[in-house]
């Protein structure tokens, strides 16, 4: 399986500061079809996740911009421009270019 | 409005079987792929397995192979894990979810389903 290794685990931050996680694959994750098939999840406490992102950078419906996805190959970034009080949770990312789609195994996010 | 809504909690015993389900609506369920996902008491999430209900095609993740079956009935737009023999380490949260862009990139997501296994 393609392991996939995000950093940090636990993310302490502060209202209104930027936040930033990592997410690296043992493989690349272009696809032979040319996309990246990498996505982005939040899973509050108690609740589904809720996707974020799919193919790197392609924004859910929904999702604030504050909010982006970017990266390429084997290395991934989420970044939050300014944290709030909502954006409190774990987020995974997931590739689902290899099967089987294998997860991070989650950065949770809480407020300082 | 895409909904997929999943059955209601369980407590069952060791060894005994259980089928789950997950209802789906406001699409075209036949076009796109569905699965299932585990996730641990405290723990990240993990693929078991998904099926293309157009034509039943099924891939499980090898650490589910042999351990669960999907499988989905278009009839009624409705998938389903179902285990033989239960044990107290498949005690968990079930989700469903469905993919876009062929099995690669997963959007909606149901409630979940708690699946208790105790002696």
């Amino acid at each position: 399986d393609v392991v996939v290794t995000q950093s940090p685990l636990s993310l302490p931050v502060t209202l209104g500061q930027p936040a930033s996680i990592s997410c690296r694959s043992s493989q690349s994750l272009e696809h032979s079809d040319g996309d990246t098939y990498l996505n982005w999840f939040h899973q509050r406490p108690g609740q589904s996740p809720r996707r974020l992102f799919s193919k790197v950078s392609d924004r859910g419906s929904g999702v604030p911009d504050r909010f982006s996805g970017s990266g390429s190959g084997t290395d991934f970034t989420l970044r939050i421009s300014r944290v709030e009080a909502e954006d409190v949770g774990v987020y995974y990312c997931m590739q689902g270019t290899h099967w089987p789609p294998t997860f991070g195994q989650g950065t949770k996010v809480e407020i300082k | 409005e895409v909904q997929l809504v999943q059955s209601g909690a369980e407590v069952k015993k060791p060894g005994e079987s259980l089928k789950i389900s997950c209802k789906a609506s406001g699409y075209s369920f036949t076009s796109y792929w569905i699965g299932w996902v585990r996730q641990m008491p405290g723990k990240g999430l993990e693929w078991m397995g998904i099926i293309y209900p157009y034509d039943s095609d099924t891939r499980y993740s090898p650490s589910f192979q042999g351990q669960v079956t999907v499988s989905a009935d278009k009839s009624i737009t409705t998938a389903y894990l179902q285990w033989s023999s239960l044990k107290a380490s498949d005690t968990a949260m079930y989700y469903c979810a469905t993919f876009d862009y062929g099995p690669h990139s997963v959007d909606y997501w149901g409630q979940g389903t708690q699946v208790t296994v105790s002696s």
